[in-house]
């Protein structure tokens, strides 16, 4: 079984542009939650999506929303991206139906410049 | 709210050391918990984990024994390996799938 797939592996933007991260979850998983990793603030929850609808958020700003689609693949997107939005954003899914082992992807990481 | 502490890295050991990473949570309710390893360059991957009470976690030598009383879950192999150097993160959630890490421990394992 194929695992969790995060696609691009590497991204450089500058300020006040705007990034769409993708998310593959691991086949018959239905959802999907991200994450923000950083030096200084750790390994942060942005939200988790769950058959199509966000079922629970972080403590971020609007300018992170995602979404998911039928197929369970989920986007992020960070618009007027700042410096400290620079980090490795890490999405991870679970089948959704009871337990709650959760298999992350490598990751994306995101430098703005 | 809740919250999971834990030691501060770097450890280094020689190989075939023993190891004791130490972790303590704070929750409201009664958290599964978790330990993830992250190798340079690569996510996290679940090592081990305890869904409750006296439950112990345990993978590739590594164990952890999810203690109410102490609130804690410290990770614990017998004897490292070079291959064993990484970051370790303890974590707790609840059933809404929402992870709480704590801020990782590395370790350095030397021949």
């Amino acid at each position: 079984k194929a695992g969790v797939t995060q696609t691009p592996r590497y991204l450089i933007k500058t300020r006040g542009q705007q990034v769409t991260l993708s998310c593959s979850p691991i086949s018959g998983h239905r959802s999907v939650s991200w994450y923000q990793q950083t030096p200084g603030q750790g390994l942060q929850f942005l939200f988790e999506y769950f058959s199509e609808t966000q079922r629970n958020k972080g403590n971020f700003p609007g300018r992170f929303s995602g979404r998911q689609f039928s197929n369970s693949r989920s986007e992020m997107n960070v618009s007027t991206l700042e410096l400290g939005d620079s980090a490795l954003y890490l999405c991870a899914s679970l089948s959704g139906r009871g337990g709650n082992e959760q298999f992350f992807g490598p990751g994306t990481r995101l430098t703005v410049l | 709210g809740d919250s999971v502490t834990q030691m501060e890295g770097p450890v280094t050991l020689s190989e075939e050391a023993f190891l004791t990473i130490n972790c303590t949570y704070t929750a409201t309710g009664y958290p599964s918990l978790f330990w993830y390893v992250q190798y340079p360059g690569e996510g996290l991957q679940l090592l081990l984990k305890a869904t409750k009470a006296d439950d112990k976690g345990s993978n590739k030598g590594f164990e952890a024994t999810y203690r109410k009383e102490t609130t804690s879950f410290h990770l614990e192999k017998g004897s490292v390996q070079v291959s064993d150097s990484a970051v370790y993160f303890c974590a707790l959630s609840y059933n809404t799938d929402k992870l709480i890490f704590g801020t990782g421990t590395r370790l350095q394992v030397f021949p």
